[in-house]
């Protein structure tokens, strides 16, 4: 059972470029998010998903993008990376968020730094 | 969604002396968990609490739920090397984590 797996682990990107983090579960979960972490900062929410076909956003979604249109499957876009996005990123799945309470299982995790 | 304020930010003890960090909400919250991540690795569930004055316990590891549902503890008894990491309380009314307690341990 893989669990949540991220792609890729690292990745080093130029200003101004555009690239996706890819996000995979295979556990049935209704509920997908991204997570960013900085130093200092903790995790932020960027982007959720309550199921196929629904996302909306969390505290931090400018300069991001994400979709949903399997249950499997939940990609975060940078449409055109900024310096400010250098961070480690972490894809997280449950049965479902918010009050049902349901225990959170993240990826390993995307280092990406933008110079 | 309101964040849950936690301290401290960082808690650096000798190996075997005590460790507690505390989770703040200025709104009820309807349940709270808890998560470890150890250094270069992701978060993992430790635990959650629901039920007004909830007290959990995992080995070393003390959970409280406060009775007004607005704040929560994480207590550990006589630190050892393998509990560094940085311990997260999440909101789930907003899926919000709190900014996390780093902690290092000093054999």
């Amino acid at each position: 059972n893989a669990g949540v797996t991220q792609t890729p682990k690292f990745q080093v990107l130029k200003t101004g470029q555009s690239m996706t983090l890819q996000c995979a579960q295979d556990m049935n979960h209704e509920y997908m998010s991204w997570y960013r972490q900085d130093p200092g900062m903790g995790l932020r929410l960027i982007h959720y998903s309550v199921g196929a076909g629904i996302t909306d956003q969390g505290e931090v979604p400018n300069g991001y993008n994400v979709s949903r249109s399997t249950t499997e499957d939940f990609p975060l876009r940078l449409l055109s990376a900024a310096p400010s996005q250098t961070s480690v990123y972490f894809c997280a799945s449950s049965v479902r968020g918010g009050v049902d309470g349901n225990t959170i299982y993240f990826g390993e995790g995307s280092w990406l730094t933008v110079v | 969604g309101q964040q849950v304020m936690q301290i401290p930010q960082y808690q650096h003890v000798q190996e075997g002396e005590d460790f507690t960090t505390y989770c703040n909400s200025s709104t009820t919250l309807s349940n709270i968990q808890w998560y470890k991540q150890r250094p270069g690795g992701h978060p993992v569930f430790l635990i959650q609490l629901v039920k007004s004055g909830e007290v959990k316990k995992q080995k070393r590891l003390t959970f409280q739920f406060g009775e007004a549902k607005k704040n929560s503890s994480l207590h550990i008894t006589a630190t050892q090397t393998t509990d560094v990491g940085t311990y997260f309380c999440l909101n789930n009314n907003d899926m919000r984590f709190g900014a996390g307690t780093r902690l290092t341990v000093k054999p």
